[in-house]
């Protein structure tokens, strides 16, 4: 199974960009990145996913390599409320199989 | 706004009662998970199911076991709760493709 590697920790000012960076070097070639974040105390929410092209929703951008093995995660304007834990995770999804593989995450903290 | 709610969100048990966990989902998804969390080992699957009645082991099944017998509700069961089972357990549903969405956790803590 794909494993994911993160910073443990970053800080960033409010109304900067954050860029949260993740190695998943073991990918598959049909296993999807997906991002969540987990304030404490509440369950992992759903931030955003890819597979190999760019994605942009409301609330971030992933910016994925070409040959898959990083991504990036972008929070454009970064919030106090954006503090919190950012997971990077491969989706297994086979025969008899479906799972997201979390890491232990980035520590973001957003500052005045 | 779509939801999976779990039934509670804090739970005290003693060694050796039998424990039921709750979970629905609104969204009409087929697939359901439930997860287990704990410091320093992240989040571990424990069962999912990918359709009513039907369920698959995840990575820590043992002393768990789950129920599915309508599409929206999944329950996980603790047949013999014992104190390494003190855990926050998270329930997440999803469609076979696209993001999970978590319930907010029931943490369990078994005496």
């Amino acid at each position: 199974d794909a494993k994911t590697t993160q910073p443990t920790s970053m800080d960033c000012a409010e109304g900067r960009a954050a860029n949260l960076p993740c190695n998943h070097s073991t990918i598959s070639g049909n296993e999807y990145v997906y991002w969540y974040r987990q304030i404490h105390s509440q369950g992992p929410q759903y931030i955003i996913h890819g597979l190999k092209n760019n994605e942009t929703n409301e609330m971030a951008s992933l910016i994925i390599t070409e040959d898959r093995k990083s991504s990036t995660l972008i929070l454009p304007h970064a919030t106090l409320r954006d503090t919190a834990v950012y997971y990077c995770i491969v989706r297994v999804a086979r025969q008899n199989t479906d799972k997201l593989i979390f890491g232990t995450g980035t520590r973001l903290q957003v500052f005045p | 706004d779509v939801k999976v709610t779990q039934s509670s969100r804090y739970l005290v048990k003693r060694t050796g009662e039998k424990v039921f966990l709750e979970c629905v989902q609104d969204m009409d998804h087929e697939n359901m998970f439930w997860y287990r969390q704990d410091p320093g080992l992240g989040l571990r699957l424990i069962y999912f199911s990918y359709d009513v009645k039907m369920k698959e082991k995840g990575d820590i099944p043992e002393g768990y076991s789950v129920s599915r017998e309508k599409k929206e509700r999944f329950s996980l069961i603790l047949e013999s709760a014992s104190t390494n089972q003190t855990s926050m357990y998270l329930c997440a549903s999803s469609f076979p493709v696209g993001g999970y969405t978590f319930g907010s956790g029931t943490r369990l803590t078994v005496v």
